[in-house]
């Protein structure tokens, strides 16, 4: 059973850039050409859709965030990757990883999800 | 953007009733080539990730009671728990994924 767990540091500074990383276990991030999100939800609100990227590294942003993020994938290390660059207090957020469900679909309902990392922006 | 608007904001329901929650589409999520729509539900309990509950508007995901019953067509869905239990207090959303970006509704809370 494939589960992810995402990573990285819990606060940044306003300006910098938010790196993390979702690891994946039990099954191959490169096996059936599977697509990868990252989806955020500030506290007490909603879900925002980041962006994807496949299994080969193409890629896809919501273009809300499009001229800040980037996204990659290390098939070598198993996980893939978010940076989210000049971030701001509105950046803060529980960040989630969640594999796209149906193998080689760019768009499709996110199962599983990981647990969830907590982004504070604040100097 | 497609954008789905999720009515209402929150709702108390005695345990054993019914809850229906409502999630309008601002645009066609139809996928002609299988004739299903693109709408996903899930349930967040507090503290947890989204659990996936229903696809394709009304296929059921792996594990799901059958008290949860997804429907609808066109622009127009619905989530209903048949017989709510109390292990069912969680905010629920839907989903699309007919076109990018993917957007979800901004949720219901569903209380005792």
């Amino acid at each position: 059973q494939v589960q992810l767990q995402e990573s990285g540091p819990g606060l940044v500074k306003p300006s910098q850039t938010l790196s993390l990383t979702c690891t994946v276990s039990g099954g191959s991030i490169s096996s059936d050409n599977f697509y990868w999100s990252w989806i955020r939800q500030p506290a007490g609100k909603g879900l925002e859709w980041i962006g994807r990227v496949s299994s080969t590294g193409n890629s896809n942003y919501n273009p809300s965030l499009e001229s800040r993020v980037s996204m990659s994938i290390d098939t070598s290390k198993n996980h893939f990757s978010l940076k989210l660059m000049s971030v701001t207090a509105a950046d803060s957020a529980v960040y989630y990883c969640a594999r796209h469900d149906v193998p080689g679909a760019s768009q499709s309902w996110f199962d599983p999800w990981g647990q969830g990392t907590l982004v504070t922006v604040s100097s | 953007d497609t954008v789905m608007t999720q009515t209402p904001d929150s709702l108390a329901v005695s345990l054993g009733e019914r809850a229906t929650i409502n999630c309008k589409s601002s645009q066609t999520v139809l996928y002609t080539s299988n004739n299903k729509n693109c709408v996903a539900w899930y349930q967040q309990k507090a503290g947890q990730p989204p659990k996936l509950l229903i696809y394709w508007a009304s296929t059921r995901g792996s594990g799901v009671p059958d008290r949860f019953r997804g429907s609808g067509s066109g622009t127009d869905f619905s989530l209903t728990i048949s017989s709510l239990q109390a292990e069912d207090v969680a905010v629920y959303y839907c989903q699309q994924y007919y076109t990018t970006p993917l957007t979800f509704g901004g949720g219901t809370k569903v209380e005792i």
